[in-house]
């Protein structure tokens, strides 16, 4: 079936590490793809977005992604974490099936910052 | 700013009701998406709609409905809630060009 995935359910990190999310889609042809955040209690917010050219997009917060084609690969980085990254982080991407665009996420994966 | 409503923030009602949730978007978006999000699953599609009176199924349609008569509205229908409806739902719009905006939730619990 065609779909969006997290394989990291839960990562922990101290202050100051680096971060890397992975994400992978499994459908071919345009894609479109996100990064979103939600923190504790909130609403989910948009991180990033690809849609066409640079593959390397930079987001809010200090977030970036790596739209990689032939890994079908979306990864979220960013070089220095902070307490308050501590967050679920949600992939997601866009699906045309007979002209028609499913926008489906992955399962999620918790991230924890310790101080 | 784009502004996704939905009708409700929290829920709660009886096994076998019928309930609606209603879901309005003022940014005049060809896209509408109703999810339910759980701990550990994330957000799953329920149902979307392309179009007025248009509609596809999602990857969990079993026991939803939705409609969708006008641009801005859409509606997603529980013909006889279970207790394995208790959930967060959340509605979206997008255009073709852009990411999904999301209504604040709807928490609904079926006892």
């Amino acid at each position: 079936a065609q779909s969006v995935s997290q394989h990291n359910h839960h990562v922990i990190l101290s202050e100051a590490a680096s971060l890397e999310l992975g994400c992978n889609y499994s459908y071919g042809g345009t894609v479109n793809l996100f990064w979103y955040v939600q923190y504790p209690g909130q609403h989910l917010q948009l991180l990033l977005k690809y849609f066409s050219g640079d593959p390397l997009v930079k987001g809010i917060k200090g977030f970036e992604a790596e739209f990689i084609k032939s890994k079908f690969s979306f990864n979220l980085r960013k070089p220095s974490v902070q307490w308050s990254d501590t967050a679920e982080y949600f992939c997601a991407g866009t699906l045309t099936t007979s002209g028609t665009y499913k926008y489906i996420f992955g399962t999620g994966t918790r991230l924890k910052v310790l101080a | 700013d784009v502004k996704v409503t939905q009708s409700s923030r929290y829920l709660v009602k009886r096994t076998g009701e019928k309930v609606f949730l209603e879901c309005v978007q003022d940014m005049d978006h060809e896209n509408m998406f109703w999810y339910r999000q759980d701990p550990g699953l994330g957000l799953r599609l329920i149902y979307f709609s392309y179009d007025v009176k248009m509609k596809e199924k999602g990857d969990i349609p079993e026991g939803y409905s939705v409609s969708r008569e006008k641009k801005e509205r859409f509606s997603l229908i529980l013909e006889s809630a279970s207790t394995n409806q208790t959930s967060m739902y959340l509605c979206a719009s997008r255009s073709r060009n852009t990411e999904a905006f999301f209504g604040q939730g709807t928490r609904l619990t079926v006892v």
